[in-house]
């Protein structure tokens, strides 16, 4: 298995905090992306990393912002948290920057009240 | 609007015989797709890929089918068993916009059973 690790897994909020989640990764990948998965919308990217401090928008990044000081962490943080950020989220890594296999994280399951 | 669309939300199956998951996808220029698995409270996992050049990709018990006049795919599991039971998600990716951007369908919840 990748060596993926996802913190917190489990995290409830109150709308308006601030919220960051943590993706730690020891495969020395260069690539790693942050999804959101959703009932009736699988899989949405958010933001990516393609090196240390070389990050990209996804799909659904309004509202997130990430960052990557070190080829091992990829950070999420919700600046101010709204009820619809809660879902699930999963970091992913890959090895190659073309189409291909991703490796993904247990998930981070996050609640904003 | 979804570019990748998996319209069975569930599919019930008995030990033993084939499931058939669909996949269909609306951005031509998508040229690689995969196939993921869930299990609950865990990650995605790779199941089976294709690239467009190929119409049809076997790995033991799983076949992708892949027809791009019609824009649509499909996974075959054969023969089925309790342990496939699981979302499985159908994603795809054009070749010239990479970066693991893959674009996924909303899943269909498969159970096997006994």
């Amino acid at each position: 298995d990748a060596g993926i690790t996802q913190s917190p897994r489990h995290k409830v909020t109150e709308t308006g905090t601030p919220v960051t989640l943590r993706c730690h990764q020891t495969e020395n990948h260069r690539y790693m992306y942050w999804y959101r998965q959703d009932p009736g919308h699988g899989l949405r990217l958010i933001h990516y990393s393609y090196g240390v401090k070389d990050t990209d928008k996804g799909e659904v990044s309004d509202g997130y912002s990430v960052s990557r000081s070190k080829t091992e962490d990829f950070l999420l943080t919700l600046e101010s948290a709204t009820s619809s950020q809660t879902s699930v989220y999963f970091c992913a890594i890959s090895s190659s920057g073309s189409t291909g296999e991703l490796f993904f994280g247990e998930g981070s399951r996050l609640t904003v009240l | 609007d979804q570019q990748v669309k998996q319209n069975s939300p569930s599919l019930s199956v008995q030990e033993g015989r084939i499931s058939i998951l669909n996949c269909d996808y609306t951005n031509s220029m998508f040229d690689y797709f995969l196939w993921y698995k869930k299990y609950p409270a865990e990650g995605p996992t790779f199941l089976i890929s294709i690239s467009s050049i190929k119409d049809k990709n076997e790995d033991g018990r799983f076949t992708v089918f892949l027809n791009k006049s019609a824009k649509h795919l499909s996974l075959h599991i054969v023969p089925s068993q309790p342990g496939d039971s699981a979302v499985y998600f159908c994603a795809a990716s054009p070749s010239t916009d990479s970066w693991g951007k893959l674009q996924f369908g909303a899943g269909t919840q498969v159970v096997v059973t006994p």
